[in-house]
């Protein structure tokens, strides 16, 4: 299975940050990586797909970028309502799998 | 818009059968792959297995031995059972619909994404 590390897995910003989350593959997928975005009691949404196309409706302050094992989730300036678990999920190969989740929290 | 409708038991005891179902509303069934994706309480994704409207399956290694998906195009549905459940099955399951795109890196490649979600059925095992 292709191990998929997110980090960190927590982090405090404010509102306005710039925010960067990373996640790595265990070998190289291409740019077979899906980043989603999960609140609290709720189904995970998807944001991005093929690491750096917005899925339609999600704001343009979000970016996704990388390719081969590294790729990056940014946020240009975080709103209240971004608070929330970031999952990244590789689509190169079942088992599709998944990053431990990165938590954004308040500052 | 594509809706997910989930239902099924939430309550098992160890070593009975886990069975969910999931109907669909909208967009063109035959056209997507169905997939069952859970996460157990306080941690992260895991997922469990594929299926198209044929009936191709695809599942994860590790729970391969005791999953079971299936489809019925007639009603739009598609359905896991889970066997031989202990308290480590315990997790809320969520059914997906998997969309493809298409991108360019050097040459086409298809991308597997889960683009629409149930609304999660929080499944206990408990004796």
């Amino acid at each position: 299975d292709i191990q998929m590390t997110q980090s960190p897995s927590s982090l405090s910003a404010s509102v306005g940050d710039r925010v960067t989350i990373t996640c790595r593959a265990s070998q190289s997928i291409g740019r077979n990586l899906n980043w989603y975005q999960q609140k609290p009691g709720r189904a995970p949404e998807l944001l991005m797909y093929a690491a750096s196309s917005l899925q339609g409706g999600v704001p343009s302050w979000f970016s996704g970028s990388g390719s081969g094992t590294d790729f990056t989730l940014t946020i240009s300036s975080l709103q209240p309502e971004d608070f929330a678990t970031y999952y990244c999920q590789q689509s190169y190969s079942p088992p599709f799998t998944f990053g431990g989740g990165t938590k954004v929290e308040i500052k | 818009q594509v809706q997910l409708q989930q239902w099924g038991a939430g309550l098992l005891k160890p070593s009975e059968t886990l069975s969910l179902t999931c109907a669909v509303n909208g967009g063109s069934f035959n056209v997507y792959r169905w997939s069952w994706i859970r996460q157990p309480p306080g941690k992260g994704l895991e997922w469990i297995g594929q299926i198209n409207h044929r009936g191709s399956t695809d599942y994860n290694p590790s729970l391969k031995s005791r999953v079971t998906i299936s489809v019925d195009t007639s009603k739009n549905q598609f359905s896991l059972k889970l066997s031989s459940v202990t308290a480590a099955d315990t997790a809320v399951y969520y059914c997906a619909r998997v969309d493809i795109s298409q991108g360019w890196f050097g040459e086409l490649f298809t991308n597997p994404q889960f683009d629409f979600w149930g609304q999660g059925t929080l499944v206990t095992v408990s004796s």
